[in-house]
């Protein structure tokens, strides 16, 4: 069973669409996070959830809207993509905030 | 500067040897200092997970911190091939919460 789950695996899509990426995972943690990590392999969190309540939100572009419709679920919605939006992102859990934090396997995503 | 420095590599070591990563740091209010491994097409995953200075060992695992030097190191005993990955440093202030990430070493044990 995988314990952090992302939709989908790969995403290519053209410049100025919309698109989401979904994220659940069977843990039972109360914290969720989006990550981006840029082609040289650069972590670095974008957004955190914490009971369904955002807690961290860093400086990201508000074409970027994340969603926890539940504790089990954070999903990222991203509007009219861009070229620099190319990455890999990866959601992750922990049972709390200050508990380690388990990442799911990214979804990749091109922008033509 | 950024708040973590990692050496990327690559780093090739023959099966059997010691092999230490190490990461710096510029702020001080780090206490929490963690290693995740990253397969290649695969997300981190969580190897160590330590608070403040001090040793920690788990298996062939061996995570050290130097608040004092603002230095971490992860030193792995009789690699094997299946340690061929990409080790990430991380640490945060409060917790495992907010992570600063390193950029990786990407290694390699050659059979």
């Amino acid at each position: 069973d995988t314990a952090v789950s992302q939709t989908p695996k790969y995403l290519v899509t053209q410049m100025g669409n919309d698109k989401s990426i979904k994220c659940e995972q069977n843990l039972g943690h109360d914290t969720m996070y989006w990550y981006k990590q840029d082609s040289k392999k650069f972590l670095k969190i974008m957004f955190s959830y914490n009971n369904k309540e955002l807690i961290i939100n860093e400086t990201v572009p508000n074409r970027f809207s994340p969603k926890s419709p539940d504790k089990a679920h954070l999903n990222l919605h991203i509007n009219s993509l861009e070229l620099g939006d190319s990455a890999v992102y990866f959601c992750a859990s922990s049972q709390t905030p200050d508990q380690p934090q388990h990442f799911g396997d990214g979804t990749r995503l091109s922008i033509l | 500067q950024k708040e973590v420095e990692q050496d990327p590599g690559p780093l090739s070591v023959p099966e059997g040897a010691i092999v230490s990563l190490n990461c710096t740091y510029s702020n001080s209010a780090f206490q929490y200092f963690m290693w995740y491994r990253q397969y290649s097409r695969k997300g981190p995953e969580l190897l160590m997970y330590t608070y403040s200075s001090g040793n920690k060992e788990d298996g062939r695992f061996t995570a050290q911190v130097d608040k004092s030097s603002k230095y971490i190191s992860l030193f792995i005993r009789d690699s094997q091939p299946s340690d061929s990955a990409t080790y990430l440093c991380a640490m945060s202030v409060t917790g495992a919460n907010n992570l600063f990430f390193g950029t990786g070493t990407r290694l390699t044990v050659i059979p």
